[in-house]
């Protein structure tokens, strides 16, 4: 069965940090795209970051970049965001998703992890 | 940046009523368009790509059109399992961003 699921989520004080992570199976990870879209508590969705398969190339949206990292580890199916200076705003569940290249579709979404940011 | 809006941001309709939701692009995004549902608590779920394109296992009473700066996305025949929020969704190719739409509830009336 193709499967994401994400963990780390949790409560964390303005300013911190939190490190999320994406556990892939039942497809070959290092041949997809991966992204992390958020979305927060009754609003919509919102993209986050791509990393593409062999790690080369990286985008992010402009509300976390310098403060978000994307990474991932194809001999572990895993992917990662490492979220620093974290904000009231960026509280949401996270959830990673497969892009099916080249139509730019999630096709595979995990079933969230929630992030809240608050003192 | 691309910006993305739909409306109506909310409908009721009955079961079996033709359900209509436009989403717009801030400019010309070719057939660079996707829909999602979303129930309530769920993860979305990816049912047309490229605007009119049916995702595997997806019903055909769901059903996608347009190009350039206006889509839409049609129910022939709402079921009381189509309650949800459906999306929009753009994505470009270099960069390699994407961009959703703010999202339109559908109920049951």
């Amino acid at each position: 069965e193709v499967q994401l699921v994400e963990s780390g989520g949790g409560l964390v004080q303005p300013g911190g940090s939190l490190r999320l992570s994406c556990a892939a199976s039942g497809f070959t990870f290092s041949g997809y795209g991966m992204n992390w879209v958020r979305q927060p508590p009754g609003k919509g969705l919102e993209w986050v970051s791509y990393i593409g398969s062999d790690s080369s190339t990286i985008y992010y949206a402009d509300s976390v970049k310098g403060r978000f990292t994307i990474s991932r580890d194809n001999a572990k199916n895993s992917l990662y965001v490492q979220m620093n200076s974290l904000r009231d705003e960026d509280s949401a569940v996270y959830y990673c998703a497969r892009v099916n290249l080249p139509i730019g579709a999630f096709d595979i979404w995990g079933q969230g992890t929630m992030v809240t940011v608050s003192s | 940046d691309i910006q993305m809006t739909q409306s109506p941001s909310s409908l009721s309709a009955s079961v079996g009523d033709r359900v209509t939701i436009t989403c717009q692009a801030s400019q010309d995004i070719n057939y660079y368009l996707n829909w999602y549902q979303q129930k309530p608590g769920k993860a979305p779920k990816l049912l047309i790509y490229d605007a009119s394109n049916l995702e595997t296992g997806v019903p055909s009473r769901f059903s996608g059109s347009g190009s350039g700066t206006d889509f839409t996305f049609t129910i022939s025949s709402l079921q009381p399992e189509d309650i949800a929020t459906y999306y929009c969704q753009q994505y470009d190719t270099l960069p390699r961003v994407f961009t959703f739409g703010p999202g339109t509830k559908v109920d049951i009336k």
